[in-house]
């Protein structure tokens, strides 16, 4: 079974520049995260999806930032215009359900450098 | 404010001994534990889980322990193998938050042949 898949896994962009990331979620699994992950840090939830609705959007920067997941299967994740700080890793992970507690599958992420 | 916490950036340990990590917790909602093992340009990967009506949970060489009345859990690994040589999370989830988890800053374990 394939894992979750990222894209691209490295993007260097220049401040004020758009940025993109995809994700497309292990077959099957109803629920996505995104989570940014700073150096030395462990991840941050940014958003969370319930088939194609954003449930828990509160830690995501809604002025630069913004996610969208159609049909319920791929996701991105938008950055417009980047700032330095935004240079981090961006994983996104999966899993079945949101009865009990589900393992959550993550990707291998996306390194961002702003310069 | 960081509500799991993992004060130990780092350790070394031999091959074949037991290797002991720690994670400390603030929110009394936090009902299940995981751990995660994380590779250099990989994401993190599930390793081990303990719910707050256990306090103790056994997987292979690895063994989750909780405190609760501590907020305390560690994650012990014995014996200790080269390739577990890796940074390892610390997450805790609660009812209210549906499966959000929230990590740690990580311990980053060498174990030395």
């Amino acid at each position: 079974e394939a894992g979750v898949v990222q894209s691209p896994r490295y993007k260097i962009i220049e401040k004020k520049q758009p940025v993109a990331f995809w994700c497309n979620p292990i077959s099957g699994h109803n629920t996505l995260y995104w989570y940014r992950q700073n150096l030395g840090q462990g991840p941050e939830l940014l958003i969370r999806y319930e088939n194609e609705e954003a449930v828990d959007d509160s830690q995501l920067p809604k002025d630069r930032f913004s996610a969208e997941r159609l049909k319920g299967v791929d996701s991105t994740l938008k950055i417009q215009p980047a700032e330095l700080g935004d240079s981090a890793v961006y994983l996104c992970a999966s899993s079945p359900g949101t009865s009990g507690y589900n393992e959550q599958f993550f990707g291998p992420g996306t390194r961002l450098t702003v310069l | 404010d960081q509500q799991v916490k993992q004060n130990s950036p780092s350790l070394s340990v031999q091959e074949g001994r037991i290797s002991i990590l720690n994670c400390d917790y603030t929110n009394s909602m936090f009902d299940y534990f995981l751990w995660y093992k994380k590779y250099p340009a990989e994401g993190p990967t599930f390793l081990i889980s303990i719910s707050s009506i256990k306090d103790k949970n056994e997987d292979g060489r690895f063994t989750v322990f909780l405190n609760k009345s501590a907020k305390h859990l560690s994650l012990h690994i014995v014996p200790s193998q080269p390739g577990d040589s890796a940074v390892y999370f610390c997450a805790a989830s609660g009812l209210t938050g549906a499966n959000n988890l929230f990590f740690g800053t990580g311990t980053r374990l060498t174990v030395i042949p």
